[in-house]
């Protein structure tokens, strides 16, 4: 499966602090996506970054793109307790750029 | 405007038995799609719809079937229960916007086979 890897499977920060979360996947991609999961509910999509895209800003997420290293970064910064959900990236491969693969996220844990 | 709708949202079924799990979507969207969701794994995909009356099979369509008779529905058969159909199901449609394809979830249906 052409399946995005997040990295780490597991984090636990303080309020306020900056959290940080990667992604590798194997092959070119169309787009990235980030998608966010609270306990016991759907997937939410948070932000899209295209292929030609290096940098991308949404209130306080920041997603990075690096093509040649097949990676891709979610900062969120001055988290806050609200934040604390499994988040997952998911790829949009050249020529299936329909279907969405998606890796088995990071449970970002916010302590008050 | 509710997005998508899933229904039951739990379901416990013995081994063998049969059910549907109805998804309808008030977004006008073409696409639309079923996923299971495993401890670990992640999301993968069971059966994908490109449009009324189509049906693909995704990564792992085995021992499901489904249905797109009309535009906003898309329904997931399990025809025969086994235990390893325990899981969470989620169903979902798509947009292209700003150049991907953006995926807006149902909020889940949690089925246990015993």
């Amino acid at each position: 499966s052409q399946q995005g890897e997040e990295d780490p499977q597991a984090l636990s920060i303080q309020e306020g602090e900056n959290a940080t979360m990667n992604c590798s996947y194997k092959t070119s991609i169309n787009n990235l996506q980030w998608y966010r999961q609270n306990s016991g509910r759907g997937l939410v999509h948070l932000i899209l970054i295209r292929s030609n895209e290096r940098e991308k800003h949404s209130g306080r997420l920041r997603v990075t793109l690096d093509t040649s290293k097949k990676s891709s970064s979610l900062l969120i910064t001055a988290s806050r307790a609200a934040d604390t959900a499994s988040y997952f990236c998911a790829t949009g491969f050249s020529g299936s750029a329909r279907q969405l693969t998606f890796g088995s996220g990071t449970q970002l844990t916010v302590l008050p | 405007n509710a997005g998508v709708t899933q229904t039951p949202k739990f379901r416990v079924l013995k081994t063998g038995q049969s059910m549907t799990l109805l998804c309808a979507q008030d977004m006008n969207h073409e696409y639309m799609y079923w996923y299971r969701q495993d401890p670990g794994m992640g999301l993968r995909l069971i059966h994908y719809s490109v449009g009324e009356g189509t049906t693909a099979k995704g990564e792992v369509p085995d021992g499901y079937n489904v249905s797109r008779l009309k535009k906003q529905n898309f329904l997931l058969g399990l025809e025969s229960a086994a235990p390893s159909q325990t899981s969470v199901y989620f169903c979902a449609s798509s947009a292209w916007v700003m150049g991907g394809n953006t995926i807006y979830f149902g909020e889940g249906s949690w089925l246990t086979v015993v």
